[in-house]
């Protein structure tokens, strides 16, 4: 059964840091893996997806990569501010067939302080 | 497009009532998914469609819980009777395997049973 796990479960920093998420899982069977956001009150934004053939992707200040293997990926922020306040949560889905269903680890609460 | 819809926003009932949560996807999105979330468990999917047909409803927690899509531009989750355990916040997410299936949730509809 395939858990995901996530460390630390939150995060204080001054802005400006540059900082790591870790999202690890059990089973390294996975198709993709996604980062999503979530801000206090609101629904799920989706930050990256990452194939399972793929070991990294990049969106502006966001660098995610992907060591199926060894069950892990991590989440960097380059340069940190305030605005990426928010939980950051990291959701794997397995390669079992047509399945659609996403595994979801609980969550890193980040706080980047002025 | 606004995004997935849900409604009603909140809702604050009585153990025993019935509960009508609703979803309107993106258009155009061939799924949809109904999530619940708590502080406890994280993020749970309890079922989700495809081109409006259940695939998988392992997540359903009990007899209580239903869920229908009766058109591709809306669903329903439907708990009855509800207890005060089912407080929680439910998301609706809906995606197209055209856009790397990248969900796009909803708001969310936060659920109190007193």
């Amino acid at each position: 059964k395939q858990e995901v796990t996530q460390i630390p479960a939150a995060l204080s920093v001054p802005e400006g840091e540059n900082l790591v998420l870790n999202c690890s899982f059990t089973d390294s069977a996975i198709y993709n893996l996604q980062w999503f956001r979530q801000d206090p009150g609101k629904g799920l934004t989706s930050l990256l997806l990452i194939q399972s053939s793929q070991r990294e992707q990049t969106s502006g200040r966001l660098n995610a990569s992907l060591d199926k293997s060894s069950g892990r990926s991590t989440l960097y922020i380059a340069a940190s501010q305030p605005g990426d306040s928010a939980t950051y949560l990291c959701a794997v889905r397995g390669n079992a067939g047509n399945n659609r269903k996403l595994i979801w680890g609980l969550g890193t609460s980040l706080a980047v302080n002025p | 497009d606004a995004g997935v819809i849900q409604s009603p926003r909140h809702e604050v009932t009585e153990m025993g009532q019935e509960v009508t949560l609703r979803c309107k996807p993106i258009s155009g999105h061939d799924y949809l998914f109904w999530y619940r979330q708590t502080m406890m468990r994280g993020l749970e999917l309890l079922i989700y469609f495809n081109n409006n047909v259940p695939i998988d409803d392992s997540g359903m927690p009990e007899d209580r819980f239903s869920a229908k899509m009766p058109n591709a531009s809306f669903s329903t989750l439907k708990i009855q009777p509800s207890e005060p355990r089912d407080s929680a916040v439910y998301f609706c997410a809906s995606s197209s395997r055209q856009y790397q299936e990248t969900q796009y949730f909803g708001p969310g509809t936060r659920l109190l049973v007193l």
